[in-house]
């Protein structure tokens, strides 16, 4: 079984500040996701990767597959950004799902 | 909006009782995956439905199943329910078949159950 971790837990920064999330896994995947979850708790998809490197606006999102190792980078930060960044996982082969991390969650102060 | 739309919002019932949980999948999406949230265990993956058919099996519990009918909107059904059971359930929908992690998937704003 896949195990995800997240780094860091809580993170808080002052608006404009750079963040970087990451997330480790230890077996190879065929993809991972990161995922934006609100105060609210909806969930947003932000990114699908199974290799490189994908921007969205503010945020980017790279993948290091041989060190199994993604990030979730945002520049420019908005007290917007405030949310539970999700980072899960595919491994392939087998029929069961994705595997989540615990997730960072992230004020931006202003 | 994801166009992923699940009912009830909230559900307050007592231990021992039997919900469903409904969602309806994007337009022309074949595949909806339900997951469960809870604070203690986060988000699993419980089940994933295509074209009405089981595709891949989580950490689904017997006392859990779900279905998809024709019109591809799906049903959670949660059965003898236990104050652990208390957790947000997500639906979301994509376009792909199989068991596959390698497409988006759209999430619904989910359902809050509380067991009491």
């Amino acid at each position: 079984k896949n195990e995800v971790e997240q780094s860091p837990q809580n993170l808080t920064a002052q608006e404009g500040e750079f963040i970087t999330i990451n997330c480790s896994y230890s077996v190879g995947i065929s993809a991972l996701h990161w995922l934006q979850q609100h105060p609210g708790g909806g969930i947003v998809s932000l990114f699908m990767l199974s290799s490189g490197k994908k921007k969205h606006g503010r945020l980017i999102a790279t993948i290091n597959i041989q060190e199994k190792h993604s990030s979730l980078h945002i520049t420019a930060s908005h007290p917007r950004d405030s949310a539970v960044y999700i980072c899960a996982v595919f491994s392939g082969g087998g029929a069961d799902g994705l595997t989540f991390g615990k997730g960072t969650h992230l004020i931006i102060q202003p | 909006d994801s166009g992923v739309t699940q009912t009830p919002k909230h559900l307050i019932t007592a231990t021992g009782q039997r919900v469903t949980l409904r969602c309806s999948p994007r337009s022309g999406d074949l595949s909806v995956y339900w997951y469960q949230q809870s604070l203690d265990q986060g988000l699993q993956f419980l089940i994933q439905y295509y074209n009405g058919e089981e595709r891949a099996k989580g950490n689904i519990l017997e006392r859990f199943s779900a279905q998809q009918f024709p019109d591809l909107h799906s049903e959670l059904n949660l059965s003898s329910l236990e104050l652990g059971d208390s957790a947000l359930y997500f639906c979301a929908s994509s376009a792909y078949q199989g068991a596959r992690g390698d497409n988006e998937q759209f999430f619904g704003p989910g359902t809050r159950l509380t067991v009491l």
